[in-house]
C-alpha cells in the first residue's frame, strides 16, 4: 500500500502558484520523498525528489517539513498544461531495483 | 518522447484471445519495470527486470501473464486468454540512478 496521503482534487487559476500537499507520518530516515506527474493518456513523469532540505528544478520546488511527516509540491506558475494526476511517493534510497508504490493521487485542475 | 518506446499504442482483443506488448527502453537503462494501470487508479507494480534477470513479480501477475527481457535489451509483455478485467493501461518504465523514466504504455481493451 501506498505509504503516502494526498488530498484527491486541487483547483488553481493559472498563473498562480499551485501547492500539493502530502503527508507521509511513517516515513523512515532513508526514505526520499518523490513526486511524479500523469497528464491524461501519457506515463507519469518524474518531477523532483528531496531527503530532508528543500529542493527546487525547472519543473517545481518541493518543501519538505522539519519532522518530514509532511512535504509540498509548489509550481510556481501554474499554467493549462499542468493540469494532471500527481503522485506523491516514499522510497527507501537504497531501494534502487524495487518498485514505486503509487496511490491514487491529486487531481489537480488549472483553469484560466 | 521519453525514449521508453511502447508498441502498440492500442490494442482490442476479443475474450480468449493472446496479447503481447512490447517495451523498448532507453539503451543505457538496465532496470525495467511492468505496471498495469485502471480508469482512476495509479499504477500497480507487476515485474522487475535487472537486465535479462526477472527478480520480482506481483501477485497481480497471475498465470496467465508472462513477461521476458531477452538479453537485457527489449521487453515483451504477454496476456494468455484474456479476460475483461485485464482491459487497462500497461505502463514500461526504467530506471537509471534516481527516478522512473515510462513509456506512453499500451492501453488494452478485451471484449
Amino acid at each position: 500500500d501506498a505509504k503516502t496521503t494526498q488530498p484527491p482534487s486541487m483547483d488553481c487559476a493559472e498563473g498562480r502558484a499551485a501547492n500539493l500537499p502530502c503527508n507521509h507520518s511513517t516515513i523512515s530516515g532513508n526514505e526520499y520523498v518523490y513526486w511524479y506527474r500523469q497528464i491524461h493518456s501519457q506515463g507519469p513523469q518524474y518531477i523532483i525528489h528531496g531527503l530532508k532540505n528543500n529542493e527546487t528544478n525547472e519543473m517545481a520546488s518541493l518543501i519538505i517539513t522539519e519532522d518530514r511527516k509532511s512535504s509540498t509540491l509548489i509550481l510556481p506558475h501554474a499554467t493549462l498544461r499542468d493540469t494532471a494526476v500527481y503522485y506523491c511517493i516514499v522510497r527507501g534510497a537504497n531501494q534502487a531495483g524495487t518498485a514505486l508504490i503509487f496511490g491514487k493521487g491529486t487531481t489537480l485542475s488549472v483553469s484560466s | 518522447d521519453t525514449g521508453v518506446s511502447q508498441d502498440p499504442r492500442h490494442k482490442i482483443t476479443k475474450r480468449g484471445q493472446n496479447v503481447t506488448f512490447r517495451c523498448d527502453p532507453i539503451s543505457e537503462h538496465n532496470r525495467l519495470y511492468w505496471y498495469r494501470q485502471t480508469l482512476g487508479q495509479g499504477p500497480e507494480f507487476l515485474t522487475y527486470f535487472q537486465n535479462e534477470a526477472q527478480l520480482e513479480k506481483s501477485r497481480l501477475l497471475s498465470d496467465r501473464f508472462s513477461a521476458e527481457r531477452p538479453k537485457g535489451s527489449f521487453s515483451t509483455l504477454e496476456i494468455q486468454r484474456t479476460e475483461q478485467g485485464d482491459s487497462a493501461m500497461y505502463l514500461c518504465a526504467t530506471e537509471f540512478n534516481f527516478g522512473y523514466t515510462f513509456g506512453s504504455g499500451t492501453r488494452l481493451t478485451v471484449v
